[in-house]
């Protein structure tokens, strides 16, 4: 079993400020993690993704990823916050193994807003 | 290389009234997953296909959903009388034949049920 949890619903923060949305995961096999980015009225895009090679992970847009296998964490961060970033960050977790390694399992989203 | 491909984007239907989602994969993709999304909820998991076949329908409901992928054309995600509910955005996404744990699944763009 999997399960996602994303520590605040909602994160505002100033623009050229660091970004950190949380992510915490719980999974029964070793674990592929995702963070996806859903502007309004818009599909899911990937950012970046984990699949057990390094464990700092880089995306698109300059944000990336570390893989804590100690914390069970796989927060997000940015050093630098752009007025464009401001969307719904979804962390997603699937197991590399497994019968339904297929299924991601999504946390409930973060609401990223950057003011100026 | 066009996208997952969803249509309508938006559709509204009476209660009772049956509605059809269209899903169709990114060339060369044989996996398709059907998600849906619940106001301020993350996604969830609802079904799995490949041509002519469904893997996994566990996260379906029991009664009035149903899906295929046919041996030609798109994916159909069918609810039928449907109920205030339902109101949601339904996402798919594919993944190639090699990607049995959906480390390189896209999504679309989904279709936004509005049930009146």
């Amino acid at each position: 079993a999997q399960s996602v949890t994303q520590l605040g619903s909602h994160v505002s923060v100033s623009e050229g400020a660091l970004v950190l949305l949380r992510c915490n995961y719980s999974s029964s096999v070793p674990p592929y993690l995702f963070w996806y980015v859903q502007y309004p009225n818009q599909g899911l895009q990937l950012l970046l993704k984990y699949t057990s090679a390094a464990t700092l992970v880089k995306g698109i847009n300059g944000f990336e990823a570390e893989f804590k296998k100690s914390e069970t964490s796989f927060h997000l961060t940015k050093p630098s916050a752009h007025m464009s970033d401001a969307a719904e960050y979804f962390c997603a977790v699937s197991g590399n193994s497994g019968g339904s390694n297929y299924k991601l399992t999504f946390g409930k989203g973060t609401l990223l807003t950057v003011n100026p | 290389n066009a996208g997952v491909m969803q249509n309508p984007r938006h559709l509204v239907r009476r209660r009772g009234q049956e509605a059809r989602l269209r899903c169709s994969p990114m060339k060369g993709h044989s996996h398709v997953y059907w998600y849906r999304q619940l106001p301020e909820e993350g996604l969830k998991f609802m079904v799995y296909l490949q041509k002519e076949n469904i893997i996994d329908e566990s996260g379906m409901p029991k009664e009035r959903f149903s899906a295929e992928f046919p041996k030609e054309g798109p994916s159909i995600l069918r609810i039928q009388q449907v109920v205030r509910g339902d109101s949601a955005a339904y996402f798919c996404a594919s993944s190639p034949l090699k990607d049995r744990s959906n480390t390189e699944a896209f999504f679309g763009q989904g279709t936004r049920l509005t049930v009146v």
